[in-house]
């Protein structure tokens, strides 16, 4: 399966906002509003933290927000807090396939 | 409080057989696809398997089919991953995941369990 394309790492200050990038294709994040994004605390298992592009589950802090524009997702942390440190995946339908796919995954630090 | 709780993994030779299980509760097991995820050691994630609630459909990665095999007991809330023909390549912490599936694909995980490590070596 080809994976979506994050940046590897970003980092910010407490306080900032930063954006994770999730580029895809118009077979999965341009063509489907089914994308998800994902935290990954070290050791830990993923947590779903947006799905259908902007929603966000219960008891999700309103601080991460997604948004959408052609082949390119994003997901944005505003206020960044220490705790935000963890590794972040999104993911995506794609046409013509029966299982999703996930993204590269983008390590942010908190500086 | 969905949970998901894996077992079996361990250490097996190449080309040995595997069979993960996980037991879910707080959801109605039977009207629910289920799935496994996979994270080779420092990388990222991989879907695996999936099997939808109703008719038992089942989908693979390229990378595993014919040697693994997904199914569930609705009777126990027991899902399960036969690995056989293993590789080393597929060692990898083991997610029994709780998709959403549409009518003919699953993308999104709204639950994971805490993974079971599943190492492949001589």
């Amino acid at each position: 399966q080809s994976a979506l394309t994050q940046p590897a790492s970003v980092s910010g200050s407490p306080g900032q906002s930063i954006t994770i990038s999730c580029a895809g294709t118009s077979s999965d994040v341009g063509g489907y509003n089914f994308v998800s994004w994902y935290r990954q605390n070290p050791g830990k298992a993923p947590k779903l933290i947006i799905y259908d592009v902007t929603r966000r589950p219960s008891g999700v802090s309103d601080r991460f927000s997604g948004s959408k524009s052609g082949d390119t997702a994003s997901l944005t942390i505003s206020g960044l807090q220490a705790e935000d440190e963890a590794d972040y995946y999104c993911s995506s339908h794609r046409n013509s396939r029966n299982l999703g796919v996930f993204g590269t995954g983008t390590k942010v630090t908190v500086l | 409080e969905v949970q998901l709780l894996e077992s079996g993994g361990g250490l097996v030779q190449p080309g040995g057989s595997l069979r993960l299980s996980c037991v879910a509760s707080g959801l109605t097991f039977s009207t629910n696809a289920m799935g496994w995820v996979r994270q080779a050691p420092g990388k990222g994630l991989e879907w695996v398997s999936s099997i939808s609630d109703s008719d038992g459909r089942t989908y693979y990665e390229d990378s595993v089919k014919g040697r693994f095999t997904i199914s569930r007991d609705s009777s126990k809330n027991t899902l399960s991953l036969q690995m056989s023909s293993l590789r080393a390549e597929d060692t990898a912490v083991y997610y029994c995941v709780k998709p959403h599936c549409g009518a003919t694909s699953c993308s999104r995980v709204d639950y994971w369990g805490q993974g079971t490590l599943v190492t492949v070596s001589s």
